[in-house]
């Protein structure tokens, strides 16, 4: 069956460590690929989107992730953590609209 | 730009009355979706339109009608509320170009009783 798997549900990291939230996907041919995140009370925000080429996507707020097809993944990544980062972060497949169950993340200071 | 509007944006229903969800999209885009977002289920597609005229059903359909009015709006209809509709509800739109990015509304808040 077709699916989008975020293993983590809930993340808290330290402001200014570096984050990899994960995204595993099962799909027959290779999917269209999006992270977008979710602020407190709002509606969703794309970060960013693989369709093909490049395997290391780079998005909005600097933030990147990377297709990884032998693994059926597409792991988000940042560098240093701002409390502003604080949000939902869900991902989801272009082919059917479909999204993962979400990862919540929470920054300490 | 007011992009993706949805209204309204709280409700209140007793168990078995009815009501209807707008959306309208001012981004003159072909696709319209309705999710539902549930603790720990991420976004869950109901319905969607591909284009005016047509709808399609999604994951979790049941309990719920859809119309494209036009190509601008789309609606979301409870015909029998029941407590397990009690959700957060998102319209969303896109243009099936090759970007196949979805704009989002703010999202509706429903509590049936």
């Amino acid at each position: 069956a077709q699916s989008v798997t975020q293993p983590d549900i809930h993340i808290t990291v330290s402001e200014g460590a570096s984050l990899e939230l994960r995204c595993n996907y099962s799909y027959g041919a290779t999917p269209y690929l999006f992270w977008y995140v979710q602020s407190p009370g709002q509606g969703l925000q794309l970060l960013l989107k693989y369709f093909s080429g490049d395997t290391l996507v780079q998005g909005i707020k600097g933030f990147e992730a990377e297709f990884k097809r032998s693994q059926s993944s597409f792991n988000l990544r940042k560098p240093s953590v701002h409390w502003s980062d604080a949000a939902e972060y869900f991902c989801a497949v272009y082919n059917d609209m479909r999204f993962g169950a979400g990862t919540r993340l929470t920054v300490k200071p | 730009n007011a992009g993706v509007t949805q209204t309204p944006k709280f409700q209140v229903l007793k168990t078995g009355q009815s009501m209807t969800l707008q959306c309208a999209q001012d981004m003159n885009h072909n696709s319209m979706y309705w999710y539902r977002q549930d603790p720990g289920m991420g976004l869950r597609l109901i319905y969607y339109s591909a284009s005016e005229g047509t709808t399609d059903k999604g994951e979790v359909p049941n309990g719920y009608n859809v119309s494209r009015l036009n190509k601008r709006e789309f609606s979301l209809r409870l015909e029998s509320a029941a407590p397990s509709q009690t959700s957060v509800y998102f319209c969303a739109s896109r243009d099936r170009g090759v970007t196949g990015e979805l704009f989002f509304g703010e999202g509706s808040r429903l509590t049936v009783l």
